[in-house]
């Protein structure tokens, strides 16, 4: 199993263009996650999905936008990107829902993303 | 304030001595995890307990839920173990992780 993976693992944009951030797992779960992590900050959830075709907004989603069309595939969009978006973004993924036991959550290896 | 507050920020040891890392938190929660992030970036799980006391190798994790704080401890440290650890704490009411800004750790041979 490869777990979370995520590409690109680094990428520089210029203000006002697009991308997409990819992210699957290969482990069936139905929990997927979207999390930034700025320099001397905690991370930060952005978007969450409890499933395919279900996405929900977390503490952070302005200027993102989130799609889950399978179970194994959570791309995160930029439309208009802003030097405030400089960060480094994790993917995630669990099995059980949030309260459950299980509900341990593995990472992604990460995207650094500059915004100039 | 933030909600989860990590102690101490910066911690640098010499290799064998005992490590502990704090964690307090104000909200009610319904289960805390510890993190690893490594100095290439990958995060991993190393615990999620919500009472008592958890050991894996030579890492111990405690919580206590009265005084809403959280330890974790490493014995016999070694340079390897030098990493960002995250505490998280699952908020009882949101569902929804809270993490704390990391405590960075160096082992020095």
């Amino acid at each position: 199993n490869a777990g979370v993976t995520q590409t690109p693992k680094f990428r520089i944009l210029k203000i006002g263009q697009s991308m997409t951030l990819q992210c699957t797992q290969d482990m069936n779960h139905n929990y997927m996650y979207w999390y930034r992590q700025d320099p001397g900050m905690g991370l930060k959830l952005i978007y969450y999905s409890v499933g395919a075709g279900i996405t929900d907004k977390g503490e952070v989603p302005n200027g993102y936008n989130v799609s889950r069309s399978t179970t194994e595939d959570f791309p995160l969009r930029l439309e208009l990107a802003a030097p405030s978006q400089t960060s480094v973004y994790f993917c995630a993924s669990s099995y059980s829902p949030p309260a459950g036991l299980y509900n341990e959550q593995f990472f992604g290896p990460g995207t650094r993303l500059t915004v100039l | 304030k933030n909600e989860v507050e990590q102690s101490p920020q910066n911690l640098t040891a010499q290799e064998g001595e005992f490590i502990t890392i704090n964690c307090s938190y104000s909200v009610g929660i319904s289960a805390l995890h510890w993190l690893q992030q490594h100095p290439g970036g990958g995060i991993v799980s190393l615990f999620m307990l919500s009472s008592g006391k958890k050991k894996h190798g030579r890492l111990i994790a405690t919580i206590n839920i009265q005084e809403k704080h959280s330890s974790l401890h490493i014995t016999a440290s070694h340079p390897r173990d030098s990493a960002v650890y995250i505490c998280a704490v699952r908020s009882y009411n949101t569902d929804k992780l809270i993490f704390g800004t990391g405590t960075r750790l160096q082992v020095f041979p």
